[in-house]
C-alpha cells in the first residue's frame, strides 16, 4: 500500500543551525502539507503546497521556514536558524484532492533543538 | 479564532465495552469534519471525512455521526478491543482552503 515516508525519524541539532526535513508523498497525490505537534499540544498546520507553490501558510510559517519540491518526488521543509521552541514532531501529509480528500500522514520527524 | 474541542480528554474502558466521544466545532463555519486515529509511534490514520448534516459513516466496529447545525460529531466504538487503544483526533475544515483545525484528541485505553 502506498505510503508517505519521512526522513530523518529523529534529528538533534544545536540552536541556530539549519535543518531540512524530507518527505516523499504518495505518487499520485497533488496536495502536500506540513504539520507539527509540540509535545502535549495540538497538531498545528504549517503550510500547504500545490502546483509547485505554497497555497496556504499559517502564522507559524514565517521567514524561518521554507518548503520546496526540488525533484518532483521529495517535499522538503527547511528550518533556518532553529530555536528551542522549534522542537516538535513534524508530520508531512499528502492528499489526492483538495475538496474533502483525507490526508495521508508520514510517521513524522522528531526535531530536538538543544 | 475557530476552535475544535474534544471530550473526554482520556478514557479507560474494559475490553468489550462500547464507548463514544465527542468533537465540537463552530456550526457557522463548516465544510468537512475529519476523524483520525493515532497510535503511539505511528502516523495519524484517516477514519472518516464527513460533509453532510446527518451523515453516519461506519468502518468495522467504529462509526461516526455528524450534526452540522449544532456543531458536533460523535465517534462510537462497539465492543472495544485492546488494539483500539489510540488517540482519536477530529479536525474541522472550515472552508475550501484545506486548512484543518485540529482538536486535542481523546486518548482511549482499552484494558484486556
Amino acid at each position: 500500500e502506498p505510503e508517505v515516508t519521512q526522513t530523518p525519524s529523529h534529528q538533534v541539532t544545536q540552536m541556530g543551525q539549519e535543518v531540512i526535513l524530507r518527505c516523499v508523498p504518495i505518487s499520485n497525490h497533488l496536495y502536500f502539507y506540513w504539520y507539527r505537534q509540540i509535545l502535549g499540544q495540538k497538531v498545528e498546520f504549517l503550510v500547504s503546497f500545490y502546483n509547485n507553490e505554497i497555497s496556504e501558510k499559517s502564522e507559524i510559517f514565517d521567514d524561518q521556514f521554507s518548503v520546496e519540491r526540488p525533484d518532483g518526488s521529495n517535499f522538503t521543509l527547511k528550518i533556518r536558524s532553529t530555536k528551542l521552541e522549534d522542537s516538535a514532531m513534524y508530520f508531512c501529509a499528502s492528499s489526492v484532492s483538495r475538496a474533502t480528500g483525507e490526508l495521508f500522514f508520514g510517521e513524522g520527524s522528531r526535531l530536538t533543538v538543544l | 479564532i475557530l476552535n475544535v474541542e474534544q471530550s473526554p480528554q482520556s478514557l479507560h474502558v474494559q475490553e468489550g465495552d462500547s464507548t463514544n466521544f465527542t468533537c465540537s466545532f463552530p456550526s457557522s463555519n463548516f465544510y468537512a469534519l475529519h476523524w483520525y486515529r493515532w497510535e503511539t509511534a505511528k502516523s495519524p490514520e484517516a477514519l472518516f471525512v464527513m460533509t453532510l448534516n446527518g451523515d453516519e459513516k461506519k468502518k468495522g466496529r467504529i462509526s461516526a455521526t455528524l450534526n452540522t447545525k449544532e456543531g458536533y460529531s460523535y465517534l462510537y466504538i462497539k465492543g472495544s478491543q485492546p488494539e483500539d487503544s489510540a488517540t482519536y483526533l477530529c479536525a474541522l475544515n472550515a472552508g475550501n482552503n484545506r486548512k484543518l483545525i485540529w482538536g486535542l484528541g481523546t486518548s482511549l485505553a482499552v484494558n484486556p
